[in-house]
């Protein structure tokens, strides 16, 4: 049983094409998060939702929109695609709690590649 | 600004050697400094954590040592074996409010273990 699970693994697009990554969670947990890991492996916050509430929004284009219709999924479309869009987008969970109480489990991640 | 400093970027460690890598942070307000384990064309996962209230904390052959006075902890692996080799990342924790916390990741250190 897979806890966090994302779809495609793999996503080759063209520039200026639109996608979506799919992100399902099932450890009841009530918060998720997308976070983006570039080139030289460094991970970094885009988005966190609580019970479907935006709660961070760190500074991300406004071509990437979350999309969250309830507490197991959470899906990162993003438009008018750029290569330096280019990396793997990797969704995550935790219960709502301080951090030390709720790990943040990972799913496997997207490796996005936009020529 | 790099709220989390990681270092060495690579090591390089014979079989049965002790690895340890490094990290400081500035920010006062972080609460909890989990280690994260990625493994290639997987999602990170969680090796071991510290609050800030502890010096130590051991798991097997995984041992953290928090400094808080210098901001600094450290992650250290006794008897290192090939099975290790991956990238290891720290991290910061700090409440972000509204049941999410937001963890900030230093740059990751590539470990190999050489037999």
């Amino acid at each position: 049983d897979t806890a966090v699970s994302q779809t495609p693994k793999y996503l080759v697009t063209q520039m200026g094409n639109d996608k979506s990554i799919k992100c399902e969670q099932n450890l009841g947990h009530d918060t998720m998060y997308w976070y983006k890991q570039d080139s030289k492996k460094f991970l970094k916050i885009m988005f966190s939702y609580n019970n479907k509430e935006l709660i961070i929004n760190e500074t991300v284009p406004n071509r990437f929109s979350p999309k969250s219709p309830d507490k197991a999924h959470l899906n990162l479309h993003i438009n008018s695609l750029e290569l330096g869009d280019s990396a793997v987008y990797f969704c995550a969970s935790s219960q709502s709690s301080r951090g030390y109480n709720s790990p943040l489990h990972f799913g496997n991640g997207t490796r996005l590649t936009v020529t | 600004q790099q709220q989390v400093k990681q270092s060495p970027q690579s090591l390089i460690v014979q079989k049965g050697g002790i690895s340890i890598i490094n990290c400081a942070y500035e920010n006062t307000a972080f609460d909890y400094f989990p280690w994260y384990q990625q493994f290639p064309g997987k999602g990170p996962a969680l090796l071991i954590a510290i609050r800030p209230d502890v010096s130590e904390k051991k798991e097997g052959r995984f041992t953290i040592s928090f400094n808080k006075s210098a901001k600094q902890f450290s992650l250290h692996i006794m008897d290192s074996q090939p099975g290790d080799s991956a990238t290891y990342f720290c991290a910061a924790s700090i409440d972000s409010g509204a049941g999410s916390y937001q963890l900030t990741f230093g740059k990751g250190t590539k470990l190999s273990v050489i037999p």
